[in-house]
């Protein structure tokens, strides 16, 4: 089985102050495409998962600027660079290659 | 707007069977990949397979291949996730999600339908 293995599985931060997600996969996801399939999601609590990011980098409609994502083959990151109140929830990355997708066990996030 | 709404919450015997859905709206059903993820109690999300609806192509995590049946009805809009024989362990919610066409990610989700198997 591939895994993913997300760093750290919880972390509280001040509203405003910066949060970094790191996820690192068993095998590279760069496929032969060209394309590197690492996503991001947030579940809020009582909520479905919503993307945040696909494609390593690229932020889904309607998702603040505030959330980035960066990496390649094995090692990716999640940035949030000012912290809000709203941001609280859980957060996964997920990795999909030849119709086979894991997900990291999630990062939960909580406000100070 | 697309749209994935899904059956409604259910409470199983151990043993019974099972068929849940989750339909598509606001955009060509037929087109775009279905995964079915699990997400049992305080845990986290687990891929369990993934249908195309335009040829009723799926395939299944290994961790879920034999365990379930995933189908589809192009003509309603719908997609399927059934079992044979429910176990407690089977105890959880179960989203639908709809893949993106640009990519391998899941852009939209139904609302999750929980399941309950208890006697």
């Amino acid at each position: 089985d591939f895994v993913m293995t997300q760093t750290p599985l919880s972390l509280s931060v001040t509203p405003g102050q910066p949060a970094s997600i790191s996820c690192r996969s068993s095998r590279s996801l760069l496929h032969s495409d060209g394309k590197t399939y690492l996503h991001w999601y947030v579940q809020r609590p009582g909520q479905s998962p919503q993307l945040l990011i696909f494609e390593v980098s690229n932020r889904f409609s309607g998702v603040p600027d505030r959330f980035s994502g960066s990496g390649s083959g094995t090692d990716f990151t999640l940035k949030i660079s000012r912290v809000e109140a709203e941001d609280v929830g859980i957060y996964y990355c997920m990795e999909s290659l030849q119709l086979q997708y894991s997900f990291g066990q999630g990062t939960k996030l909580e406000i100070k | 707007e697309v749209q994935l709404v899904q059956s409604g919450a259910e409470v199983i015997q151990p043993g019974e069977s099972l068929k849940i859905f989750c339909q598509g709206s606001g955009y060509i059903f037929a087109r775009y990949w279905i995964a079915w993820v699990r997400q049992m109690p305080g845990k986290g999300l687990e891929w369990m397979g993934i249908i195309y609806p335009g040829d009723s192509d799926a395939r299944y995590s290994p961790s879920f291949q034999g365990q379930v049946t995933i189908s589809v009805d192009k003509s309603s809009n719908a997609a399927y996730l059934q079992w044979s024989g429910l176990k407690a362990s089977d105890t959880a919610m179960y989203y639908c999600a709809r893949q993106a066409d640009t990519g391998y990610d899941f852009d939209h989700w139904g609302q999750g339908t929980l399941v309950t198997v208890s006697s």
